[in-house]
């Protein structure tokens, strides 16, 4: 079965960082597309960040800059890393691959919040 | 970026209606589109890519359709677990991928 589970969501408060991980199993994530997705509260689904099999990684313009992606494949886990954090950051984040279905996203994780406040 | 726009917003329906929910993008995609479900506190699922394949265990009562900007999903004998919101996404080759706002149906 082909899996994706995320954790490190919290409450933060504005200008922190946060680390979210993303742990896979069933499919390889050096070998697939692997993104980072989030939805805030009450609102749509927005494309956050990318990390290609071969290595190249591209960000939302609302996020670059700010957020990283990358993965450790030792472990098959991706990442995000997010810093300079501001309220416009509060949103579930999703995890997930490109993995069958060309460039639709056909495997997703559970997501894990992120609250940023003081 | 390609921007999505989803039509209604809202559609209220009966078990065992015919639904259609549109879905325009700002650009021609050929038919690189997909369509998601979301229940409340879930992961969205994929329904439909490129338009109109479905994914493998998704119900035949769901098909999508059109090419270049304007797309429909259609949902025919609505059950009642396909009270949700549905997205449509611009599945082009490079990012940024974007999405429609969101349709929800509910029970009229």
């Amino acid at each position: 079965e082909v899996q994706l589970v995320e954790s490190g969501g919290a409450l933060v408060q504005p200008g922190g960082s946060l680390r979210l991980s993303c742990a896979a199993s069933g499919l390889t994530v050096s070998h697939n597309y692997m993104s980072w997705l989030r939805q805030a509260p009450g609102k749509g689904l927005e494309w956050v960040a990318v990390l290609y099999s071969g290595g190249s990684t591209y960000y939302a313009e609302s996020v670059k800059g700010r957020f990283t992606i990358s993965r450790d494949m030792s472990n098959n886990t991706i990442y995000l890393q997010l810093n300079s954090l501001r309220a416009e950051d509060t949103a579930v984040y999703y995890c997930a691959s490109q993995w069958q279905a060309g460039e639709a996203f056909d495997v997703w994780g559970q997501g894990t919040m992120v609250t940023v406040s003081s | 970026d390609i921007q999505m726009t989803q039509s209604p917003s809202v559609v209220s329906a009966s078990v065992g209606d015919r639904v259609t929910i549109a879905c325009r993008a700002s650009q021609s995609i050929d038919s690189w589109l997909a369509w998601y479900q979301q229940k409340p506190g879930k992961a969205p699922k994929l329904l439909i890519y490129t338009a109109s394949t479905l994914e493998t265990g998704v119900p035949s009562r769901f098909s999508g359709s059109g090419s270049g900007t304007h797309f429909t999903l259609t949902i025919i004998n609505l059950q009642p677990e396909d009270f949700a919101t549905y997205y449509c996404q611009q599945a082009t080759s490079f990012p940024p991928w974007t999405f429609g706002q969101g349709t929800k149906v509910e029970i009229e």
